[in-house]
């Protein structure tokens, strides 16, 4: 069975800084990762995604996530952070045969100082 | 625009009500999903339909039900709240064939107050 970690659960940066948010993963053969970002008292929205190809993945709001196999991870980065991006960021794995199915990390709460 | 709408966005019910919680989609997705959330938790999967076929997870309390009356609309049903029901409920679709990986879209959620 997948499993993911998030090591981080709280991160504070100060805005204008650069992001990284680390996602392991444990999955015997290809996976299919995910991140999505949840402000307070919303919904998931998806940031990006990788299934296959590239490695270097582009997201929505300035974000992009890098795929290493060697070192099972999937992390998260933006460049430059806004404070607009205060929120809960949840990384996922599917795998197929797992039927429709994600399984979450337990999630990285970030906090931006002005 | 596509989305997944879900009703109410806020419910207050009492110890062992039974309280009904409602999403609906407009992106023609053959998947349906709902999800129990709790503080500072990630989503835990209740139970999702694949089209007509109800797939329950082996930890879903009895208490939760579901009904797909047709592609667009599913309901959790709290049969008997408990105060350990209370949480954010969210509703998420997919669309492709049973045993792929594909993308999930959440609604806004539903956070039900159990008094």
């Amino acid at each position: 069975a997948q499993s993911v970690t998030q090591p981080d659960i709280h991160i504070t940066v100060s805005e204008g800084a650069s992001l990284e948010l680390r996602c392991n993963y444990s999955y015997g053969a290809t996976p299919y990762l995910f991140w999505y970002v949840q402000s307070p008292g919303q919904g998931l929205q998806l940031l990006l995604k990788y299934f296959s190809g590239d490695t270097l993945v582009q997201g929505i709001k300035g974000f992009e996530a890098e795929f290493k196999r060697s070192q099972s991870s999937f992390n998260l980065r933006k460049p430059s952070v806004h404070w607009s991006d205060a929120a809960e960021y949840f990384c996922a794995v599917g795998a197929l045969g797992a039927g429709n199915m994600l399984t979450f990390g337990g999630g990285t709460r970030l906090m931006v100082k002005p | 625009d596509a989305m997944v709408i879900q009703n109410p966005r806020y419910q207050v019910t009492q110890f062992g009500k039974p309280v009904t919680l409602s999403c609906s989609q407009t992106l023609n997705h053959n998947v349906m999903y709902w999800y129990q959330q709790k503080s500072s938790q990630a989503p835990k999967l209740l139970f999702h339909y694949y089209d007509k076929d109800f797939n329950n997870e082996a930890d879903t309390p009895d208490n939760f039900q579901s009904r797909r009356p047709n592609t667009s609309f599913c309901f959790l049903d709290i049969r008997s709240p408990g105060l350990g029901d209370a949480a954010m409920y969210l509703c998420a679709t997919s669309s492709g064939p049973s045993g792929s990986v594909n993308t999930q879209y959440f609604g806004p959620g539903t956070r039900l107050t159990v008094l």
